[in-house]
């Protein structure tokens, strides 16, 4: 099993291009997380999908949208990137049930110039 | 003020040396998670607590319900020890699994 995988790895981009972050899972679970990772704060949730066909907003969803593409696939989007948005991103998955084990994806080392 | 903080947040030790963590939250909680990630960036889940204590290896996890605090140990510290080491609550209150970070403790562990 390959866990959670995040493409791509590293990315630049000029101010107002756009671009989709990929995340898929391989472990079947139901719940699904997009964060950020600043310097000096903690992860941040940006959206999340508790389900296939289920997104909400998180804690700093303002210049990101999300697609829940099926079970697996959870992607996120910057449509005019700003240079607030340069961060690592990581994606993460979890399975219903007492222990709320998240697993987390690489993360996407992005920079906005 | 945070939900939930962390002291310290940097800490070096020698090689061998007992080592504490400590994570304090301002809410109720369902359970809280202790993380550590990699220099090279990846996260991996070390413990859940709902209660009392959890030991893996030479990692012991506590945690206090009444005092809202929950303490991180290391014995026998060693230099692969070495990353950043991050508390998340789960509410009472929140829907689904959605945590609460801590910003993370940077421990580095010297030869």
């Amino acid at each position: 099993n390959a866990g959670v995988t995040q493409t791509p790895k590293f990315q630049v981009l000029k101010t107002g291009q756009s671009m989709t972050l990929q995340c898929a899972q391989d472990m079947n679970h139901n719940s699904m997380y997009w964060y950020r990772q600043d310097p000096g704060m903690g992860l941040r949730l940006i959206y999340y999908s508790a389900s296939e066909g289920t997104t909400d907003k998180g804690e700093v969803p303002n210049g990101y949208n999300v697609s829940r593409l099926n079970k697996r696939e959870f992607s996120l989007r910057l449509e005019s990137a700003a240079p607030s948005q340069t961060s690592v991103y990581f994606c993460a998955s979890s399975a219903p049930g007492h222990t709320d084990t998240q697993y987390f994806g690489p993360g996407t080392r992005l920079t906005v110039l | 003020k945070n939900e939930v903080e962390q002291s310290p947040q940097n800490l070096t030790a020698q090689e061998g040396e007992f080592i504490t963590i400590n994570c304090s939250y301002s809410v109720g909680i369902s359970a809280l998670h202790w993380l550590q990630q990699h220099p090279g960036g990846g996260i991996v889940s070390l413990f859940m607590l709902s209660s009392g204590k959890k030991k893996h290896g030479r990692l012991i996890a506590t945690i206090n319900i009444q005092e809202k605090h929950s303490s991180l140990h290391i014995t026998a510290s060693h230099p692969r020890d070495s990353a950043v080491y991050i508390c998340a609550v789960r509410g009472e209150e929140t829907s689904g699994s959605r945590l609460t970070f801590g910003e993370g403790t940077q421990l580095t562990v010297n030869p």
